[in-house]
């Protein structure tokens, strides 16, 4: 069945370095994929969406790859706030969602 | 433009009883997903319905559970005989497109409805 996953349970970094956020997925060959953030009591909130036949996007600091050989999205956080401490979850075209990464970002 | 309206935001029902959770999608909207959400744990997927048609309901438990998207008015997601287990928080979410290859947008979601089950 397939089957997707994000790293680790939580991240902790330093204000101003990069985070990067792993998605991996088996058994499945999504034609899309997307990124979201939620805040803890409220619903997730859009923030990127990756074609398979697009290797990179990037908005303002945020930065999604995708590699359907490895089967895998990197998200990248560049120069992190603590205003970006949050959970993120990664989804296929089929509105299935990973369990998501809680990032924290330490002043 | 309206977001996602869920209600109510907080419900409590006593075992044995009905839920029923709304969702009114955003305008112009025609496909509508429900989500649960136990603390501390991600999105589930429960059923994915367009106007007055169920497509993907994998996610839904056989019984006790329910979901309906009528031509007019909200999505309605129903759960008789409330257990503690049910204790979760629920969300919709809306997008004017379906998930398919030919077609890739994003969901708007609502604030979720949390249900306690005394």
């Amino acid at each position: 069945s397939q089957k997707i996953e994000q790293n680790s349970e939580a991240l902790n970094i330093q204000e101003g370095k990069t985070a990067t956020l792993t998605c991996n997925y088996t058994n499945y060959s999504p034609a899309y994929l997307q990124w979201y953030r939620q805040d803890p009591g409220r619903g997730p909130v859009f923030l990127l969406l990756i074609r398979e036949n697009e290797k990179e996007k990037r908005k303002e600091r945020l930065k999604v790859t995708f590699d359907t050989t490895l089967k895998q999205s990197l998200f990248h956080i560049t120069a992190s706030q603590p205003a970006d401490s949050a959970t993120y979850l990664c989804a296929f075209n089929d509105m299935r969602f990973g369990a998501g990464t809680r990032l924290t970002v330490k002043p | 433009n309206a977001g996602v309206m869920q209600n109510p935001r907080h419900l409590v029902r006593r075992r044995g009883q009905e839920a029923r959770l709304r969702c009114s999608p955003m305008k112009g909207h025609s496909h509508v997903y429900w989500y649960r959400q136990l603390p501390e744990e991600g999105l589930k997927f429960m059923v994915y319905l367009q106007k007055e048609n169920i497509i993907d309901e994998s996610g839904m438990p056989k019984e006790r559970f329910s979901a309906e998207f009528p031509k007019e008015g909200p999505s309605i997601l129903r759960i008789q005989q409330v257990v503690r287990g049910d204790s979760a928080a629920y969300f919709c979410a809306s997008s004017p497109r379906d998930g398919g290859a030919a077609m890739n947008t994003e969901a708007f979601f609502g604030q979720g409805t949390r249900l306690t089950v005394v």
